[in-house]
This record gives C-alpha cells, sequence and structure tokens, in this order.
C-alpha cells in the first residue's frame, strides 16, 4: 500500500516568513495530493489540492509543488500570518474516489 | 463544501460501555468514511460506510469493535463498543461528494475512563 512521509513534524517561523512543509510517497499510481489545514477542536480542512497531471499549482498565498519522478510534494506558504497556526496534513490517493492515505502532520507556529 | 453535522462534539465514557457518533450530511454523498485520530497523531482510516450494506474495514479494525451503519446517501452512525482508555482518540467522519470533493466533519472528541 502506500505509505506518506511528512518532514518536519514542528516548524516555527516568524510572521511573514515563508513556510514549507514536505512530503513523500510511495505508490507511483498515486495522482491525487491534497493538503488539509487541522485547527484546534476542528476537523481538517482542505486547502489546496494538486494532481499529477501539473507541476505546481497556486491559491494566493499557499502553493503546492509536484515532483512525479522523485515522489514527493511540498506544501509552500508565504507571508505567513498568526492564523496560519494549525496542524497541516499532506495526503495521497489514486483518484479522489479512492482511499487517501496521510502524512503524520506538521504543526506550524507563526510567531507575531 | 458538504457540511457536515457530527454528534456528539465530545464525550467522557466509563470502560465498557459503548458509544454512538452520528454523521450528517446536508446533501447526498458518493462515499463515507470514519477515521481515527489519536492523540497528537494523523488520521486513521477505520472503515468506508457503504450504504444498505456492510461498511468495509481496514487492517486492524474490526466489525465487533466498530460498527457502522449508512441506512442512506446522507447519513451514518459509528459505534465504539466495549471502550477501553486506549479508544481515546478523536472520531471524524468524512464525505466524498461529486460537487465539493472530499470534506471532513469537525470530529468527535472521546475520553474514556
Amino acid at each position: 500500500g502506500e505509505n506518506v512521509e511528512q518532514h518536519p513534524s514542528t516548524l516555527s517561523v516568524q510572521e511573514g516568513d515563508s513556510a514549507v512543509i514536505k512530503c513523500t510517497y510511495s505508490d507511483s499510481a498515486s495522482n491525487y495530493f491534497p493538503w488539509y489545514k487541522q485547527e484546534l477542536g476542528k476537523g481538517p480542512q482542505l486547502i489546496i489540492d494538486i494532481r499529477s497531471n501539473v507541476g505546481e499549482k497556486k491559491d494566493q498565498r499557499i502553493a503546492v509543488t509536484l515532483n512525479k519522478t522523485a515522489k514527493h510534494f511540498s506544501l509552500h506558504i508565504t507571508e505567513t500570518q498568526p492564523e496560519d497556526s494549525a496542524v497541516y496534513f499532506c495526503a495521497a490517493s489514486r483518484n479522489t474516489g479512492n482511499q487517501f492515505y496521510f502524512g503524520t502532520g506538521t504543526s506550524l507556529t507563526v510567531i507575531p | 463544501s458538504a457540511v457536515i453535522s457530527q454528534k456528539p462534539s465530545r464525550d467522557i465514557c466509563q470502560r465498557g460501555t459503548s458509544l454512538t457518533i452520528q454523521c450528517q450530511v446536508d446533501s447526498q454523498v458518493t462515499m463515507m468514511f470514519w477515521y481515527r485520530q489519536q492523540p497528537g497523531q494523523s488520521l486513521t482510516l477505520i472503515a468506508t460506510a457503504n450504504q444498505g450494506s456492510e461498511a468495509t474495514y481496514e487492517s486492524g479494525f474490526v466489525i465487533d469493535k466498530f460498527p457502522i451503519s449508512r441506512p442512506n446517501l446522507t447519513f451514518s452512525t459509528l459505534t465504539v463498543s466495549n471502550m477501553s482508555p486506549e479508544d481515546s482518540s478523536i472520531y471524524l467522519c468524512s464525505v466524498l461528494s461529486v460537487n465539493y470533493g472530499y470534506t471532513f466533519g469537525s470530529g468527535t472528541r472521546l475520553t474514556v475512563v
């Protein structure tokens, strides 16, 4: 089955700096890679996703890059704000209708 | 996204008892899933709730411990049976819909004492 690894497990950045979270996956058949943000006491919320037919996707301050050859994908948050503080999970699946395999999560703290 | 109502939001239960968690969606969805998130950990899929038939369980999870019902396209329940402190976790309902993709509920925080 799929194995998703996520690094780092914790990340602290100063407000305004950039944050990067990286994930690797093992199943070359995986083709859908979402990122979720989980705030304290809430369920994970989808913030951005990418499919294997593109290498990069951007939505305002958030971007995701995918390297299919190396089987890794990354979340980039620019101009971080305190409200970006949360736990972020990456995931991989063969398509949106199949089981998601989640990374172990990254606890991001943005220091004002 | 699809709006998911998950109840209860939290509960404290005695060991040996059972708790049923409800998941109600505001629109018909293709698939419904139940996840467990242990403290500080990632999300682990318990099972896929199938409408009108037995749920499909992942390795390490069994029907006797986690019976699941899905009587229609918008509702499912997960029961945590004969609870022990090791069952203390957040239990999350998630759904897949054609219109809104993959959405999570806000979770049920269970503490077993």
